[in-house]
């Protein structure tokens, strides 16, 4: 999986309560992203990095919130979760010099009751 | 709404058959075409990727179609294998949207032995 960790690899929390997901790599790549799988849905960004505190939003931002304060991790906030925000959690990385290709962590699966 | 349309949701093939997945845009400014693909509890995998430059390209047994003119491109998995049985996903990047990948919503493909 390309230097990529994924922590936790799964968890289960009941709605309302803060989840913090964390994504760290080991190949000094500039741009992070955090994807959600969903059945239907493909992949769908929630938000990436260009670089360290630069972040923005994709197309499903709503809910969620990033940090990136060091090149080789970046996370994913959800302040309130809800069961909506059940889903595979995918973290993503590409290098400057290359930045199409992406790299895929293994995920987080994420169940909130 | 999906920037990218993705065809079929799953086929099933006898092994040696050929599937084909089909994916449309209508966003001309994309100018990357990759594939993923993903088995069962692991993250994506880059399998393959074009650019719009050329008609068709060939890795190992996958191959690409690329129709700009209809802005349609396809995968092509030929003498299919049962190890081929997994999910694949087409996208498309361009550099005016710092590289972000749309992604289609996925197509399983059983081979069967």
């Amino acid at each position: 999986d390309a230097g990529i960790t994924q922590s936790p690899r799964h968890k289960v929390t009941e709605t309302g309560t803060p989840v913090t997901l964390r994504c760290h790599q080991t190949e000094n790549h500039r741009y992070m992203y955090w994807y959600r799988q969903d059945p239907g849905h493909g992949l769908r960004l929630i938000h990436y990095s260009y670089g360290v505190k630069d972040t923005d939003k994709g197309e499903v931002s709503d809910g969620y919130s990033v940090s990136r304060s060091k090149t080789e991790d970046f996370l994913l906030t959800l302040e309130s979760a809800t069961s909506s925000q059940t889903s595979v959690y995918f973290c993503a990385i590409s290098e400057t010099g290359n930045p199409y290709e992406q790299y895929f962590g293994p995920g987080t699966r994420l169940t909130v009751t | 709404q999906q920037q990218v349309k993705q065809s079929p949701q799953s086929l099933i093939v006898q092994k040696g058959g050929i599937p084909i997945i089909n994916c449309a845009y209508e966003n001309t400014a994309f100018d990357y075409f990759p594939w993923y693909q993903q088995f069962p509890g692991k993250g994506p995998a880059l399998l393959i990727a074009i650019r719009p430059d050329v008609s068709e390209k060939k890795e190992g047994r996958f191959t690409i179609s690329f129709n700009k003119s209809a802005k349609q491109f396809s995968l092509h998995i030929m003498d299919s294998q049962p190890g081929d049985s997994a999910t694949y996903f087409c996208a498309a990047s361009s550099p005016s949207n710092d590289y972000k990948l749309s992604f289609g919503a996925g197509t399983t493909v059983t081979v069967r032995a």
